[in-house]
């Protein structure tokens, strides 16, 4: 079985530049959440995706997007980055099986905006 | 009140003690909860899950629910060194389906 794999590990960009992370689901699982990370805090809840469409969605603006392919892998794009937007980003997959199933998180993609 | 507090740290044990790690919660119509432990540097692993109130025992790892009082408590018995990390209390719900609601995670240190 394939666990949850996130590209690329580290990242740095300066303000105002996009960004794509990338990430894909542990075998069976068809459901892709982001959160993001900053240092000394718990994971904050970016969206969801099941099926391709966005399942949810926390309390981040526009300029933080994504998408689901067909293989259930996944991308988070951020455009004009900010310097708060440094943080560790995480992917979790999960199986949409209820009330409420378990999520596991991949390695991370480690963002640095300077 | 935040969504998920846990009680603040770091908490710092001695090697073989028992490590008491607590959580409370807002929504009174949570069902589920997760402990996730997170090494420096690393992503969180999910290490307990718990679903009916009373206690749930995976090896030195217990979890206990009270839903009644809205409180959740990981016990892990014979602390070792490297169980020395950040453990996440998550509870699923809010206003975004999908969401996991992470407290602020207490940071454990075990001391040989």
């Amino acid at each position: 079985e394939t666990g949850v794999t996130q590209s690329p590990t580290h990242l740095i960009k300066t303000r105002g530049q996009q960004v794509t992370l990338r990430c894909s689901s542990q075998s069976g699982h068809n459901t892709v959440s982001w959160y993001q990370q900053a240092l000394g805090q718990g994971p904050q809840f970016i969206f969801q995706y099941y099926r391709e469409e966005e399942n949810g969605r926390g309390n981040f603006p526009p300029r933080f997007s994504g998408l689901q392919f067909p293989n259930y892998s996944s991308e988070l794009n951020v455009n004009a980055l900010e310097l708060d937007d440094s943080a560790l980003y995480l992917c979790a997959s999960s199986s949409p099986r209820p009330p409420n199933p378990e999520q596991f998180f991949g390695p991370g993609t480690r963002l640095t905006v300077l | 009140q935040k969504e998920v507090e846990q009680n603040s740290g770091p908490l710092s044990v001695p090697e073989g003690a028992i490590a008491s790690l607590n959580c409370t919660y807002s929504d009174r119509g949570s069902q589920s909860f997760f402990w996730y432990r997170q090494y420096s540097g690393k992503s969180p692993e999910l290490i307990m899950s718990i679903y009916s109130n009373g206690d749930k025992e995976d090896g030195r790892f217990t979890a206990q629910l009270n839903k009644a009082s809205q409180y959740v408590s990981l016990l892990i018995r014979d602390s070792q060194p490297s169980d020395s990390a950040t453990y996440l209390c998550a509870v699923p719900g809010g206003t975004s389906y999908g969401k996991l609601t992470f407290g602020q995670g207490t940071i454990l240190t075990v001391h040989p």
